[in-house]
């Protein structure tokens, strides 16, 4: 089983509509929560961070994690055709390898969503 | 700010062949790191270096090696490659080892034939 599943899609959806990305997780060691957009061919780069439940919003985005459930989400409103992309939710644990800690980030596979106009 | 630039950006390598996939950064973080990205498998960690002059394996370090002479370098060895081993590659870096923000670099597309 892996330490965290995500829906890889495709998801399609119309211009202006909410979209609602998910992510579960089995390791309740994992202490922050993060969203990466990925555009084609380019490297991930941090949408939005979490490290508490609840709700963060910032612009049309909002992530809201539920530790009792080990879930977190993405919600995108008013999407537009420029959110196309692949979206990956990451976690961060503090993690001792042979006596050496290290930030180890844990990545779902990847939500490919298309907004069409 | 150029952030973390690799190269090349796609390679063709015979297999059996050996190749080192370079990344710079310039924002003298601490802590580097080395994925792979595949399809339905999303991005997983080969190696990491929390400062210059440390390494450690990820979680599929198999028929890779890394170094880490100075802050700013951190490249990617495959010392006889496999058809296993095609793949995008992203180097990425954070301020610290326990840091939230992972910078990634643009990618290298191997294709091992």
């Amino acid at each position: 089983q892996k330490e965290v599943e995500q829906d890889p899609g495709p998801l399609s959806v119309p211009e202006g509509a909410i979209v609602s990305l998910n992510c579960t997780y089995s390791n309740s060691a994992f202490q922050y929560f993060m969203w990466y957009r990925q555009y084609s061919r380019k490297g991930p780069e941090l949408l939005m961070y979490t490290y508490s439940s609840g709700n963060k919003e910032d612009g049309r985005f909002t992530a809201q994690v539920d530790k009792s459930s080990k879930y977190i989400s993405l919600f995108i409103r008013d999407s537009q055709p420029s959110d196309s992309a692949t979206y990956l939710c990451a976690m961060s644990l503090n993690l001792n390898a042979g006596g050496t800690s290290y930030g180890k980030l844990t990545f779902g596979q990847g939500t490919i969503l298309t907004v069409h106009p | 700010t150029a952030g973390i630039t690799q190269a090349p950006t796609s390679q063709i390598l015979a297999a059996g062949r050996s190749m080192t996939l370079r990344c710079t950064q310039d924002m003298r973080h601490n802590a580097m790191y080395w994925y792979r990205q595949d399809l339905g498998l999303g991005l997983r960690l080969i190696h990491y270096s929390n400062t210059a002059g440390t390494t450690g394996k990820g979680e599929v370090p198999d028929g890779y090696s890394v170094s880490r002479a100075n802050t700013d370098d951190f490249p990617l060895t495959l010392a006889s490659a496999v058809p296993s081993q095609t793949s995008v590659y992203f180097c990425a870096s954070k301020q610290g080892a326990f840091g939230t923000e992972a910078f990634f670099g643009q990618g290298t597309r191997l294709t091992v034939v």
